[in-house]
């Protein structure tokens, strides 16, 4: 079975700052590793995901995270926090050969503040 | 191009009652999923359908059921509905629903609200 655990429900950073989502998963075999975003009453938008190709991805809205095998880790980065960023992220996992049954994580708020 | 469309966006029902919630992918995807997503928690799955027949099935109750259509539009049967089926219910749709090069786009949702 797989899953993923998210460290912090609730992140604050500064607008201009350095934003960090941490993930961790738990995996048997190899897992593809997704992020998605959740703005206030809508569904949910893919940011990135990994599948096994480059370790170090590249989303949209100039985000990225880092696959880290020894790790178990996913954890989610951008640089320069927006106002327009304040949402609410989720990690989420699947496995290789497992159809496409995405197992989510509990979700980490983002809040940024001027 | 059009997105994953849900209806309807939001519902009022009592205990007991039944609900039925739809689905269209985008265009062109085979493959649907349902997840329930109650208030403040990640999303849980409840069932796969690719090309018409089941794929995959979380840990929900005889209760719930689904079926794919042959223009892939999916339906969410829930009966006997309960206070805790109160939430989000969304549905994502994909090309192949699996693989390396799959992924799920999500519809808005539709939120359920049990009396």
């Amino acid at each position: 079975a797989q899953s993923v655990t998210q460290l912090g429900s609730h992140v604050s950073v500064s607008e201009g700052a350095l934003v960090l989502l941490r993930c961790n998963y738990s995996s048997s075999v190899p897992p593809y590793l997704f992020w998605y975003v959740q703005y206030p009453n809508q569904g949910l938008q893919l940011l990135l995901k990994y599948t096994s190709a480059a370790t170090l991805v590249k989303g949209i809205n100039g985000f990225e995270a880092e696959f880290k095998k020894s790790e178990t880790s996913f954890h989610l980065t951008k640089p320069s926090a927006h106002m327009s960023d304040a949402a609410e992220y989720f990690c989420a996992v699947t496995l290789t050969g497992g159809g496409n049954k995405l197992t989510f994580g509990t979700g980490t708020q983002l809040k940024v503040e001027l | 191009d059009a997105g994953v469309t849900q209806s309807p966006t939001h519902l009022i029902k009592t205990r007991g009652q039944h609900v039925t919630l739809r689905c269209s992918p985008i265009s062109g995807h085979k493959s649907v999923s349902w997840y329930q997503q109650v208030l403040g928690q990640g999303p849980q799955f409840i069932f796969q359908y690719y090309e018409k027949e089941e794929r995959g099935r979380g840990n929900f109750p005889d209760r719930f059921s689904a079926r794919q259509f042959p223009n892939y539009s999916s339906e969410l049967n829930v009966n006997a509905l309960l206070l805790g089926d109160s939430a989000l219910y969304l549905c994502a749709s994909s090309l192949v629903g699996g693989g390396s090069t799959d992924t799920q786009y999500f519809g808005p949702g539709t939120r359920l609200t049990v009396l």
